[in-house]
């Protein structure tokens, strides 16, 4: 089975920093995806950012990117230019190639510190 | 509609009471999710519906949970003769692709069971 491990479970960031979330993953597979969910005081889970593990190239989408280290298994997501709404539980996501489940980490509480 | 939704959003039951959850996902998602979210821990997976297939239930806990959908649309989780430990969040989710596309959640139900 997969699993999925957010090794911190708090971090903090001063307003218009830089801040990177771990994450780490066991597979045995070769085809997945990865996925980085935001979740505010709302609950609703907010998809950050999705990242296929055949390709090499880390996907970005605005001031979040990500470092995909296959071999590593390692997925973590870095967050530029951090605002007061980045404030968030922030989960990190797995999911095989032709499966329809997720697997979560139990997430990284983050604060921006004004 | 424009999102995910769930009723009711918040629910006290007393323990031994059965309860019914519901989730309206987005207009022609033919996918619908629904996950659990306990306190200070990650999404776990419970059922899978897509299209007319018989859904996936591996992900439910015991014989006490159950979910239907009728007409590919609306969807209902059940948990009958509540325990404590069943209390959390209860997510719902949709979406119009297969293969590695993230979700759309709704809000969530937060049960609480005294």
């Amino acid at each position: 089975a997969q699993t999925v491990t957010q090794s911190q479970p708090e971090m903090s960031v001063q307003e218009a920093e830089t801040v990177t979330l771990s994450c780490t993953y066991d597979t045995s597979e070769s085809d997945y995806y990865l996925f980085w969910y935001k979740q505010p005081p709302s609950r609703q889970m907010i998809l950050v950012i999705r990242q296929e593990a055949y390709k090499q190239q880390n996907a970005t989408e605005n001031r979040f990117s990500v470092n995909f280290q296959k071999a590593a298994k390692s997925f973590s997501l870095k967050i530029s230019d951090s605002q007061l709404g980045d404030a968030a539980m922030y989960f990190c996501a797995y999911r095989n190639f032709g499966n329809e489940k997720l697997t979560f980490g139990t997430g990284t509480r983050l604060t921006i510190i004004p | 509609g424009a999102g995910v939704s769930q009723s009711p959003s918040n629910k006290v039951t007393e323990k031994g009471k059965d309860v019914e959850l519901r989730c309206d996902p987005i207009s022609g998602h033919t996918a619908l999710y629904w996950y659990r979210q306990s306190l200070g821990q990650g999404l776990e997976f419970l059922i899978y519906f897509q299209g007319n297939s018989a859904p996936d239930k591996s992900g439910l806990p015991s014989d006490r949970f159950s979910a239907e959908r009728t007409g590919g649309s609306v969807s209902t989780l059940t948990i009958q003769r509540t325990q404590q430990e069943d209390s959390a969040v209860y997510l719902c989710a949709s979406s119009a692709y297969t293969g590695g596309y993230g979700y759309t959640f709704g809000s969530g139900t937060r049960l609480t069971v005294v």
